[in-house]
């Protein structure tokens, strides 16, 4: 199947810095990539999907302020995290679609990210 | 927009016996229903998905039906081993969209 990174796969920051979150599609081209985000014990909530070469689409009641989303190319996908607090700690996942013929969706392995 | 919603939200059964999970969705335009398998700090596994043009789908031990008319799709595991203790989540889209999951459930094997 097709391979999605992501990198990092954990990190820790204080409250107030910005953390940045890369989602590589390595083996195919994703013209899009979906970023979920994952609280303990709870399901997937998709954030946003990013377009290559355009804006991302934020689904409500996300910031697109506050989560800054780049899809500079077809294989590279990056989640910034601004001005992070305790509350924005969590799991966050990428994934990408293949585009041919099913659309099947593959899962980067996520990146736990913990504000202090 | 799809709403997606997952019964039961925990399960326990006895290795062995057979385990079913069961989703209901919103939007009659969705067409593809996958169903993941996630451990603890891991990410969803697909472990059989259906499309809108069939009813049912087997791989071995794990089988999917699909209710169009009454939107509703399961999971049916059969003869449970402990290894399938995990969170399984359902998901429905339109192919190549965005995927909106059920909320989960927590299936436990007891051997």
């Amino acid at each position: 199947g097709a391979v999605v990174s992501q990198h990092p796969s954990w990190v820790i920051c204080k409250s107030g810095t910005s953390v940045k979150i890369e989602c590589r599609s390595l083996d195919f081209q994703a013209t899009t990539m979906f970023w979920y985000r994952q609280f303990p014990k709870q399901s997937l909530m998709l954030m946003a999907t990013s377009n290559e070469g355009s804006k991302a689409t934020y689904e409500q009641g996300v910031e697109k302020d506050k989560f800054l989303i780049n899809h500079a190319s077809l294989t590279l996908s990056t989640l910034t995290v601004t001005s992070a607090h305790p509350e924005d700690s969590s799991f966050y996942i990428c994934s990408a679609p293949v585009e041919s013929p099913y659309n099947e969706q593959f899962f980067g392995p996520g990146t736990r990210l913990t504000v202090l | 927009g799809e709403n997606v919603e997952q019964h039961p939200s925990t399960l326990s059964v006895q290795e062995g016996d057979s385990a079913v999970i069961k989703c209901t969705y919103s939007d009659s335009a969705s067409n593809y229903f996958p169903w993941y398998k996630q451990e603890l700090g891991k990410r969803p596994q697909l472990i059989i998905d259906i499309r809108s043009n069939v009813g049912e789908k087997k791989d071995q031990r794990i089988a999917v039906t699909l209710n169009k008319t009454a939107k509703h799709f399961s999971l049916h595991i059969t003869e449970t081993q402990p290894e399938d203790s995990a969170v399984y989540f359902c998901a429905a889209s339109r192919w190549g969209n965005k995927l909106v999951f059920g909320a989960g459930t927590i299936l436990r094997v007891k051997s």
